[in-house]
């Protein structure tokens, strides 16, 4: 069965620290891995990962892929209070639907 | 740019009354369409999925179903809602399978 498991479940932090959050994969076909931020309502789209190695960044935040140790990390750095939000990752396999199956979340709060 | 709405926003409705929540995109075509239904601490769960007007697939059996009437509209309904079905309902857009998906506000759903 596929799965999605995201590691801490939950982090407090202080402003200015850096964190690492985990994602780690267990699927069939795998085509690429999707991170998105959560905080009340829609979750907002970070980064989409397909090849091993190569990092992707926005800012503060900055994700990597690998592919043959099934797992990907977003980091953020200087970690603001606005930074508190659920951190949602999704994996995609191949196919024509699209469909994301979503791991069950990192809370992260941001202390100031 | 693309927009994508939801409503109603929150509803409170009893047990064995009939749902409908409606999800809207502006801005693009043939858009694939989801619909995901996310528990109090949990991660999204794939509901249904479409890829065209008419064309739905459903993930999980339960005692919703999905319609697409015109391109750009998706609707999820039920004619009698369980407690289970109590959480947040997020429609999402993207341009094919390939790409990412980008949320709705949500409706937060309450069975009483």
């Amino acid at each position: 069965e596929d799965k999605v498991v995201q590691s801490p479940l939950s982090l407090v932090v202080h402003e200015g620290d850096t964190v690492t959050l985990n994602c780690s994969y267990e699927v069939t076909n795998f085509r690429s891995l999707l991170w998105y931020k959560q905080e009340k309502k829609a979750p907002t789209f970070l980064f989409m990962l397909t090849s091993s190695g190569i990092e992707k960044k926005s800012g503060r935040l900055s994700s990597i892929l690998d592919k043959k140790e099934l797992f990907s990390i977003l980091n953020i750095t200087a970690t603001q209070t606005g930074d508190s939000a659920v951190y949602l990752c999704a994996v995609r396999r191949s196919g024509n639907t699209g469909k994301l199956i979503f791991g069950q979340g990192t809370t992260l709060q941001v202390k100031p | 740019s693309q927009t994508i709405h939801q409503w109603p926003a929150t509803l409170v409705q009893p047990v064995g009354s009939p749902l409908s929540l409606e999800c809207t995109v502006e801005g693009t075509s043939n858009p694939n369409l989801y619909w995901y239904r996310q528990a109090a601490g949990r991660g999204l769960q794939l509901l249904f999925y479409s890829v065209g007007i008419g064309q739905i697939s459903s993930e999980v059996p339960q005692n919703l179903s999905a319609s697409r009437p015109q391109d750009r509209q998706f609707i999820l309904s039920s004619k009698k809602l369980l407690l289970s079905d109590s959480g947040f309902y997020l429609c999402a857009w993207s341009v094919d399978s390939n790409y990412e998906q980008y949320f709705g506000p949500g409706t937060r759903l309450t069975v009483t």
